[in-house]
């Protein structure tokens, strides 16, 4: 699978559109892009994935440049409880790495009110 | 709907005594099965994954092995735990295909 760059860490203010990129600049044209995020002491949780268009569900956006070679999960309305490491993962379909996850360090998000 | 269960939640463990935590997944038939191991401070490391019953692929040389007796049901083992081996465990599963994972509580191993 593709690896993937985050910044170690970002602020937001409460109420304000938090914004975490990533880059995968040697994404292949059958890997999806996914973000979960993880809560202090909890298991992660799933938030979106797109394979190239533009995501919207109830938690978030995702917006995939048309390259595919980076993107970024927008939380439209920081709240306290968003605090977390978002962790941006690059994953295949299919093939030998089928099925399988690959965290890497992720993004501390600390939103303050 | 679709649950995972794992447990305990929590287990402090002497050096040399066995483990087994076990998962289990309600609510969906085959599903895939995955072992994490975060040690503190540090990101997830996928251990073993599993497509079907009896069907374990490790993914890191170790001092654990998982089993998959059932469908639904993943357990995770050691026969002599060592003090490296402390850590947070977390199960997760997901349907075939390009979904996301949904991950179990984890548990909270301590080897003293």
């Amino acid at each position: 699978d593709a690896k993937t760059t985050q910044p170690p860490s970002m602020d937001c203010a409460e109420g304000r559109a938090a914004n975490l990129p990533c880059n995968h600049s040697t994404i292949s044209g059958n890997e999806y892009v996914y973000w979960y995020r993880q809560i202090h002491s909890q298991g992660p949780q799933y938030i979106i994935h797109g394979l190239k268009n533009n995501e919207t569900n109830e938690m978030a956006s995702l917006i995939i440049t048309e390259d595919r070679k980076s993107s970024t999960l927008i939380l439209p309305h920081a709240t306290l409880r968003d605090t977390a490491v978002y962790y941006c993962i690059v994953r295949a379909a299919g093939g030998t790495s089928y099925g399988k996850l690959t965290f890497g360090q992720g993004t501390i998000l600390t939103v303050h009110p | 709907s679709q649950t995972i269960h794992q447990w305990p939640a929590t287990l402090v463990q002497p050096v040399g005594s066995p483990l087994s935590l076990e998962c289990t997944v309600e609510g969906t038939s085959n599903p895939n099965l995955y072992w994490y191991r975060q040690a503190a401070g540090r990101g997830l490391q996928l251990l073993f994954y599993s497509v079907g019953i009896g069907q374990i692929s490790s993914e890191v040389p170790q001092n654990l092995s998982a089993s998959r007796p059932q469908d639904r049901q993943f357990i995770l083992s050691s026969k002599k735990l060592l003090l490296s081996d402390s850590g947070f465990y977390l199960c997760a599963w997901s349907p075939s295909g390009v979904y996301g994972y949904t991950f179990g509580s984890g548990t909270r191993l301590t080897v003293v």
